[in-house]
């Protein structure tokens, strides 16, 4: 079936970095758009970044803009987002996600990963 | 960026009552208005998609409409476990932005 399998999050410190991964299976991932949507504790969800099927655009949250590097390597089916100078405010689930439709970006997305926590303390 | 705003924060209600969600965008985003429904400790699931478009596997209960800034998503009539918190999200305008959700509650 479509899965989306998150991995890499933890506990780490202010200014360090973390690099996440998604893996895939059960679809073409080579074919779709993916995206990172994080949310806080207890608060609501963010978008954070987007990769076109290729990997030839990304689009960021103004808040990871410098920081963030969304990537993917369409032979291992996996999306990454590696994660610099990070924040207290960063401490989220991020979730990794498909979009609806192969071949296109800015869709909506209909297919989510069980997410993983970054907590960024000291 | 556009931001979207979500009224009511809390909407309580009883099964069976008529729920009426907004979302206000802060410039037009067009028919580019998604919907997603979020239960305790599980990511969110595709509702809605381009305003009115119910996404595969979701009861006719749920239905959208608006257009430009103004984006409404009914549910006719409560089940159980329709009881969650719901989002909007435009897909207009880079970056995407998220509302902040209502939560609909049991009365």
């Amino acid at each position: 079936q479509v899965q989306l399998v998150e991995s890499g999050g933890g506990v780490v410190q202010p200014g360090r970095s973390l690099r996440l991964s998604c893996a895939a299976s059960g679809f073409p991932f080579r074919s779709y758009a993916m995206h990172w949507v994080r949310q806080a504790p207890g608060k609501g969800l963010q978008w954070v970044a987007v990769i076109r099927y290729d990997g030839s655009d990304k689009y960021y949250a103004d808040s990871v803009k410098g920081r963030f590097t969304i990537s993917r390597d369409n032979s291992k089916s996996t999306l990454y987002l590696e994660m610099n100078s990070l924040r207290v405010e960063d401490t989220a689930v991020y979730y990794c996600a498909r979009e609806k439709a192969s071949s296109v970006l800015s869709d909506a997305v209909d297919v989510w990963g069980q997410g993983t926590l970054v907590t960024v303390s000291s | 960026e556009i931001v979207l705003t979500q009224s009511p924060a809390t909407l309580s209600l009883s099964p069976g009552e008529r729920a009426t969600l907004s979302c206000r965008a802060s410039q037009s985003i067009s028919n580019y208005l998604v919907w997603y429904q979020q239960k305790p400790g599980q990511a969110p699931r595709l509702l809605i998609y381009d305003t009115s478009n119910r996404a595969t596997g979701i009861p006719a209960r749920f239905s959208g409409s608006g257009s430009g800034t103004d984006f409404t998503l009914t549910i006719s009539s409560l089940e159980p476990e329709d009881f969650a918190v719901y989002y909007c999200q435009q897909r207009s305008v880079w970056p995407l932005t998220f509302g902040g959700g209502t939560k609909v509650e049991i009365k």
